[in-house]
């Protein structure tokens, strides 16, 4: 069966530091890849979308970036937090079928302070 | 990107009342309308998938309804319970990816 690991579950860091946040993806090859935020108030804003490794779709201009270096593992970086990357951030995969349903890691509380 | 536009917000009733809220999407090059349930502490959960005008798909106390050429879903709890309380997301495919709207926040007070 499949899985999705993501991780840390929950992370405080000061302004002006690194970001790295990781998801991996088992039992399935060649899945989309999405990372999503949800900010305070909001649904599930999407971030980036990946079909493939080397492949990442910017759909929000920002301070973040993300990075597929294998097939089924998608990482959310910035180089410097700001206080408004605070969110909880969600990866999540699902086939390249319009019908196929996504899956969600369980999250990450990230805080910038 | 074009919006995906849930109401309400948010919804407070009681048990043992139903409801329903709604999902505006673009009608244009309609593939799939998802609907998902996230409660408080876990991973969003797919509930429905719907590609056809006038489907209507059911599981227990909710279903839903499709209405690709006006562009809107509904989503209906019938006897609404406290385990109902959730954020329920819907989701159209655009361009191969999903788009989630804002959300509708449920609380079902017993």
């Amino acid at each position: 069966s499949q899985t999705i690991h993501q991780w840390p579950a929950t992370l405080v860091q000061p302004v002006g530091s690194p970001l790295s946040l990781e998801c991996t993806v088992e039992g399935t090859s060649n899945p989309n890849l999405y990372w999503y935020r949800q900010a305070a108030g909001r649904g599930l804003q999407l971030l980036f979308y990946s079909v493939g490794i080397g492949q990442i779709s910017s759909e929000v201009p920002q301070n973040l970036s993300a990075s597929r270096p294998q097939d089924r593992q998608f990482i959310l970086s910035s180089k410097k937090l700001l206080l408004s990357d605070s969110g909880f951030y969600l990866c999540a995969w699902d086939q390249a079928l319009g019908t196929a349903e996504a899956f969600f890691g369980q999250g990450t509380r990230l805080t910038v302070v | 990107i074009l919006n995906v536009e849930q109401s309400p917000q948010s919804l407070h009733v009681q048990e043992g009342d139903s409801t329903n809220f709604t999902c505006s999407f673009p009608s244009s090059n309609f593939y799939a309308l998802h609907w998902y349930r996230w409660e408080t502490a876990k991973s969003p959960e797919a509930l429905f998938v719907m590609t056809l005008n006038g489907d209507e798909k059911k599981k227990g106390r909710i279903s839903a309804t499709l209405n690709t050429k006006e562009g809107y879903s509904y989503l209906y709890i019938k006897g609404s319970q406290p385990e109902d309380s959730a954020t329920y997301l819907c989701a159209f495919r655009q361009g191969g990816k999903l788009i989630f709207g804002q959300g509708t926040e449920l609380s079902v007070k017993p």
